[in-house]
């Protein structure tokens, strides 16, 4: 069974522009979420998606927005990049509703996103 | 904010037992203890998860105590390749997932 898959893995950017980034779940999984890892910072949640929907979001600013599509996979938009934007953006998805008590997440191995 | 504690570093002999402890004094009745770790910037890595009794698979075990305020992971035989950051978080069953700084383990030769 295939794993969580980000896309890209690395990714430079200057100042001011915008980034898409992509996460693939794993099959069968309906939840996806999305974290910021940095040196000063740790891992921070971002926001959580399940069946398309919105469930819960970090205390980010709105330059940070995401969506998930029908088939589970979801993309994260950060818009007017910041220097301090740069970081590990992970995503982790599991079955989520119901279905989901007692069941992992999985980490994909994130991008690595370089704002210059 | 993270709902548990850890220290922050730990080391360990190579070929012993690491037993990392993770307190989490408010976790609900419906929030099972997960353990992740990461390894030099890699995604997290799942490794166990409990809800009330002790779990074990081939990557370790996991001791909740009976008061579900504590648990301990358990690598039995650390390698180097343990060393890593340890995530002990509690959740339900959705990804809003906190995380503390986590436990760095250092295995040495």
């Amino acid at each position: 069974k295939a794993g969580v898959t980000q896309t890209p893995r690395y990714l430079i950017k200057t100042r001011g522009q915008q980034v898409t980034l992509s996460c693939s779940p794993i099959s069968g999984h309906r939840s996806v979420s999305w974290y910021q890892q940095t040196p000063g910072q740790g891992l921070q949640f971002l926001f959580e998606y399940f069946s398309e929907t919105q469930r819960n979001k970090g205390n980010f600013p709105g330059r940070f927005s995401g969506r998930q599509f029908s088939n589970s996979r979801s993309e994260m938009n950060v818009s007017t990049l910041e220097l301090g934007d740069s970081a590990l953006y992970l995503c982790a998805s599991s079955l989520g509703g119901s279905r989901g008590m007692g069941r992992p997440a999985f980490f994909g191995q994130g991008t690595r996103l370089t704002v210059v | 904010d993270a709902k548990t504690t850890q220290p922050t570093s730990m080391d360990c002999a190579e070929g012993r037992a690491a037993n990392l402890p993770c307190n989490h004094s408010t976790i609900s009745g419906n929030e099972y203890v997960y353990w992740y770790r990461q390894i030099h910037s890699q995604g997290p890595q799942y490794i166990i998860h409990g809800l009330k009794n002790n779990e074990t698979n081939e990557m370790a075990s996991l001791i909740i105590t009976e008061d579900r305020k504590s648990s301990t992971l358990i690598l039995p035989h650390a390698t180097l390749r343990d060393t890593a950051v340890y995530y002990c978080i509690v959740r339900v069953n959705n990804n809003d997932m906190r995380f503390g700084a986590g436990t760095r383990l250092t295995v040495k030769p």
